[in-house]
């Protein structure tokens, strides 16, 4: 099966600046990466996703790149805010047509930005 | 729109007890929705995929006698913890991908809000 790790686990920067969270996934059949934002005891909230079609993906201050050939992506946030402040996952899944596959989720990523 | 509910929000019970959770697609049809479990601080595990009108597909390590799923409408899936113990204590999370055509079908999945399980 699909195995997604993250890394890395915390990071801290300060408002301001630029962060980078970084995934590598294991089957190349997945063609589907969305990351999520969760704050404490909520819910997962998609902040951008990414299919295997594209290289780059933009939002405001959020951008999401792929590299096929060495399976990874990564998440970049510009000008972070103290309202960034959350936990980050990263997941992969593969191609829905399928049907059953799910989401596997990376370890997380705990990003605390310093006012 | 793409909201996804879950009840309750949170629960406490005693163990060998049974708790059910609900988990609805309150502006969209789910025909496959999925659960998940989340322990402090760690990520989210998949527990297993529910499909409307058919059996759920459990992941491997899942007890589908312990975690009991049904799906009976395009709308409500339920998870049932049966006979509870402590080391269910968890926020068990569903989440709904509202149904698409295309290429790539409907990847987007919509997280509910969680229920935090307590087994006492």
């Amino acid at each position: 099966g699909e195995n997604v790790e993250q890394h890395p686990s915390t990071l801290s920067v300060q408002e301001g600046d630029s962060a980078v969270i970084k995934c590598t996934y294991s089957d190349s059949a997945s063609n589907y990466f969305p990351w999520y934002k969760q704050e404490l005891g909520k819910r997962p909230q998609l902040i951008i996703d990414i299919r295997s079609n594209v290289g780059e993906k933009k939002d405001q201050r959020i951008a999401v790149t792929l590299n096929k050939t060495a399976k990874h992506f990564s998440l970049h946030i510009t000008e972070t805010q103290p309202e960034d402040s959350a936990v980050y996952f990263c997941a992969a899944s593969m191609k829905v047509i399928t049907g059953r596959r799910a989401l596997t989720f990376g370890s997380g990523t705990r990003l605390q930005v310093q006012p | 729109g793409a909201v996804v509910s879950q009840h309750p929000s949170w629960v406490i019970c005693k163990s060998g007890t049974s708790v059910k959770i609900e988990c609805r697609s309150l502006d969209f049809q789910a025909t496959t929705m999925f659960w998940y479990r989340q322990f402090p601080k760690q990520s989210l595990m998949l527990m297993a995929t529910s499909n409307e009108g058919s059996k759920a597909t459990y992941e491997q390590g899942v007890e589908k006698d312990k975690f009991l799923i049904n799906h009976a409408s395009l709308t409500l899936s339920t998870l049932t913890v049966t006979s509870a113990h402590p080391e269910d204590s968890s926020f068990y999370i569903c989440s709904a991908r509202p149904p698409g055509g295309g290429l790539w079908g409907t990847d987007t999945q919509y997280f509910g809000p969680g229920t935090r399980l307590t087994v006492l």
